[in-house]
C-alpha cells in the first residue's frame, strides 16, 4: 500500500534560518506529491505540488523537488519567517477520484 | 466563492448522543472526504465519496455513517457518540484527477463527555 514518512518534529528555528523537512514515500505507479500547510485553528491548504518526476513545486519561497530515484519530496525554504510557524503535511495521490495518503505532519516554530 | 464550509464549528455532546456534521462545497468537485485529526496522529480518513451516489470506508469508519446528499453536500453522522470520538473533524473536496488538490474546510471541534 501507499505510505508517507515525514521528518519527526517539532522543529524550532530562528528567523532567517534555512528549513528542510524531509518526506519520503512508498507508492505504486507514478503518484502526484503535495505539501499542505495548516496554520493554528485552520484547515489544511495547499502549499505546493509536483505531478511528475523531476518537477519542482514552489510557492511563497518554499520549494520541493519530486525525486523518483530516492522516492523523496523534501520541503525547503532559504529564510524562514515567524509567520511560517505551522504544521506541514506531505501527501501523495495515485488514483483518480481516490484517496490521498498523508504523513503525520511536522510542526514548525520560528522564533524572532 | 466560499470553498468548503462546515457546520457547526464547535460542539459538545454527552456520551450516547447523536449528531450530524454538515459539509458543503461550491467548486463542483466530484470527490468529498471526511477526516479526523487527533494530536500526534495526523489525519485519518473516515469515509470518502468518489462521486455523487457513492461512498466508501476509509481507515477509521467504525461509529460513523455518511450521506452524499447531492454533488455539493456530504454529511457525517455519529449515531451514539463516545469519548473516543473527541477530535477535530475536517471535510475536504477535490476534482477527480490524480493531480487534483484537496480543499479543506475550517474544521469542527467536537468534545464528547
Amino acid at each position: 500500500g501507499n505510505s508517507v514518512t515525514q521528518m519527526e518534529g517539532p522543529v524550532t528555528l530562528s528567523e532567517e534560518a534555512f528549513l528542510t523537512i524531509n518526506c519520503t514515500y512508498t507508492a505504486t505507479g507514478y503518484p502526484s506529491l503535495f505539501w499542505y500547510v495548516q496554520y493554528p485553528g485552520e484547515g489544511l491548504q495547499l502549499l505546493l505540488k509536483a505531478t511528475k518526476a523531476d518537477d519542482k513545486g514552489s510557492n511563497k519561497g518554499f520549494e520541493a523537488t519530486y525525486r523518483k530515484e530516492t522516492t523523496s519530496f523534501h520541503l525547503e525554504k532559504g529564510s524562514v519567517q515567524v509567520s511560517d510557524s505551522a504544521v506541514y503535511f506531505c501527501a501523495l495521490r495515485n488514483t483518480n477520484a481516490g484517496k490521498s495518503t498523508f504523513g503525520d505532519g511536522t510542526t514548525l516554530t520560528v522564533k524572532p | 466563492n466560499a470553498g468548503v464550509t462546515q457546520t457547526p464549528k464547535f460542539q459538545v455532546l454527552k456520551t450516547g448522543q447523536s449528531m450530524t456534521l454538515q459539509c458543503a462545497q461550491d467548486m463542483n468537485h466530484n470527490s468529498m472526504y471526511w477526516y479526523r485529526q487527533d494530536p500526534g496522529m495526523g489525519l485519518r480518513l473516515i469515509y470518502y465519496s468518489a462521486s455523487e451516489g457513492t461512498t466508501d470506508k476509509g481507515e477509521v469508519p467504525n461509529g460513523y455513517n455518511v450521506s452524499r446528499l447531492n454533488k455539493r453536500e456530504f454529511s457525517l453522522r455519529l449515531e451514539s457518540a463516545a469519548p473516543s470520538q473527541t477530535s477535530v473533524y475536517f471535510c475536504a473536496s477535490s476534482g477527480g484527477g490524480q493531480k487534483e488538490t484537496q480543499y479543506f474546510g475550517p474544521g469542527t471541534r467536537l468534545l464528547v463527555l
